[in-house]
C-alpha cells in the first residue's frame, strides 16, 4: 500500500466518450503528478500540480484536461481521445519543500484502452 | 527531452545469482530513486539516494549515488523468482518538480 490510490484500474472507451480518471493521496503531500506510460518508452510527465496550482504542462494535447480541487485529489478528464492515447496512466505525489522535492510515490495506474 | 541511459535493457539470470544495473546521465542530479514495477501495477519505490557517494541498502538490494552525481547503480544479491519485474531509475535536480526516468531494466529470474 503506497498511499496513492487510482480509479478506475481499467478503462475502455470510444473516441467520442468523455471519462475521468481519479487519483487520491493519503500521504499529506503537497504536489501531485500525472504520467503516461506507453510500452517500451520512458515515463512521460504530463502535468504537475504544486499546492493545487498547475506548475507544469508538458505540451499535452487539450483532449487531456487535469483538475486538482485540493492537495489530496487529482483528476484527469478525457474527451475525444485517439487510439494512440491507450496507455497506463500513473498518478504520483511528493512533498515539495522550497526548491527541492522529496521522493515520489506512485499509484497503481489506470490501464486505458481507446477503441 | 532529457533522458537517462539505463542498462542493461533486459537480463535473464538464474535464481541465486547477483544482479547489477546502472543509470547514467549527462546532467548532475541531487536525488536518485530506484523503483520496481510489476505487470499492471505502478512503480514501487525501492531506494532513495540524496547524497553523492551514498550507499543504501534495502534487504538484498543495494544502491549507490555515483561520486560524479551523474550515475547510480543498483545491485540485487541472491536473486529469487519474485525479483522479476522492470526496474527504473529516476533522477532529479534542485529547483525542479521533475524526475527524469530511465527506460527500465527488465529482469527475469529462472528458477
Amino acid at each position: 500500500e503506497t498511499g496513492v490510490t487510482q480509479t478506475p484500474r481499467h478503462l475502455v472507451m470510444g473516441m467520442t466518450n468523455k471519462k475521468s480518471l481519479k487519483c487520491e493521496q493519503h500521504l499529506g503531500h503537497n504536489a501531485m503528478y500525472w504520467y503516461k506510460q506507453s510500452a517500451k518508452k520512458p515515463l512521460e510527465l504530463m502535468f504537475v500540480y504544486s499546492l493545487e496550482e498547475r506548475v507544469e504542462n508538458n505540451s499535452v494535447p487539450s483532449r487531456f484536461s487535469p483538475e486538482c480541487p485540493n492537495s489530496s485529489h487529482l483528476f484527469l478528464h478525457l474527451h475525444t481521445l485517439q487510439p494512440e492515447d491507450s496507455a497506463l496512466y500513473l498518478c504520483a505525489s511528493s512533498q515539495v519543500r522550497g526548491s527541492s522535492q522529496e521522493t515520489q510515490y506512485f499509484g497503481p495506474g489506470t490501464r486505458l484502452l481507446v477503441l | 527531452g532529457q533522458q537517462l541511459n539505463q542498462s542493461p535493457q533486459s537480463m535473464f539470470i538464474q535464481e541465486g545469482e547477483d544482479v547489477s544495473m546502472n543509470c547514467t546521465s549527462s546532467s548532475i542530479f541531487n536525488t536518485w530513486l530506484w523503483y520496481k514495477q510489476e505487470p499492471g501495477e505502478g512503480p514501487v519505490l525501492l531506494i532513495a539516494l540524496y547524497k553523492a557517494g551514498e550507499l543504501t541498502s534495502n534487504g538484498r538490494l543495494t544502491a549507490q549515488f555515483g561520486i560524479t552525481r551523474k550515475d547510480s547503480f543498483l545491485n540485487i544479491s541472491a536473486s529469487i523468482p519474485s525479483d522479476v519485474g522492470i526496474y527504473f531509475c529516476a533522477g532529479s535536480t534542485s529547483g525542479t518538480y521533475k524526475y527524469i526516468f530511465g527506460t527500465g531494466t527488465r529482469l527475469k529470474v529462472l528458477a
